[in-house]
């Protein structure tokens, strides 16, 4: 089943901008993650941030969480070509059986 | 850093053959997990272990059984293969130590059954 709903798709930006990605879900969680993908690869984790956290900060980037509003949004801040990949949140239920429940991405392009 | 390792990068195999996909991780982790991707589709999770011996069903478990025999590996079978399961699996670990841990992925391994 889907419970990260993302936006945008896709998204193309140049060098130097920032991104700003979306994602919504719809149980009770215990945290939400961001993993970058890059193509062909597997997925790398970014950050992850509590269901008791507001805000979180990792070099360039920034995730917040609504939680009256489940949703959360990741940015990556002064991007590089090198920040080109697929983003995907996923969530952590707080039935606590370990199980990532992703999203289906945004698709990002940094252009140089 | 953990390491996940899957045998094989990309695999062609025919309609009606059972295929092994392997994953090996080294840090001692607990709990192992497949996923399938697709586009449009995202990440699905297939079937994921707890432990040793243990194996839930996760979203979409039909056409595919797993094995667990010792901690760092966690193999996905493929029993009779056919077209639809053309895709890229994805295996991931994670350590058994609360919540709050994140999942490391394998590079995938990209299956084509002809």
């Amino acid at each position: 089943s889907q419970q990260g709903e993302e936006d945008p798709q896709a998204l193309s930006i140049q060098e130097g901008e920032n991104a700003t990605m979306n994602c919504s879900y719809k149980t009770s969680i215990n945290n939400l993650q961001w993993y970058r993908q890059n193509s062909g690869r597997g997925l790398v984790h970014l950050i992850l941030i509590r269901s008791n956290e507001r805000e979180k900060h990792s070099g360039r980037l920034r995730v917040t969480l609504d939680t009256s509003k489940k949703s959360s949004s990741l940015l990556i801040t002064a991007s590089r070509a090198a920040d080109t990949a697929s983003y995907f949140c996923a969530t952590d239920e707080s039935s606590n059986t370990g199980k990532l429940i992703f999203g289906q991405g945004t698709t990002l392009q940094v252009k140089p | 850093d953990v390491k996940v390792t899957q045998s094989s990068r990309y695999l062609v195999k025919r309609t009606g053959e059972k295929v092994f996909l392997e994953c090996v991780q080294d840090m001692d982790h607990e709990n192992m997990f497949w996923y399938r991707q697709d586009p449009g589709l995202g990440l699905r999770l297939i079937y994921f272990s707890y432990d040793v011996k243990m194996k839930e069903k996760g979203d979409i478990p039909e056409g595919y059984s797993v094995s667990r025999e010792k901690k760092e590996r966690f193999s996905l079978i493929l029993e009779s293969a056919s077209t639809n399961q053309t895709s890229m699996y994805l295996c991931a670990s994670r350590a058994d130590r609360g919540w709050d841990q994140p999942q490391h992925f394998g590079d995938g391994t990209r299956l084509s059954i002809l």
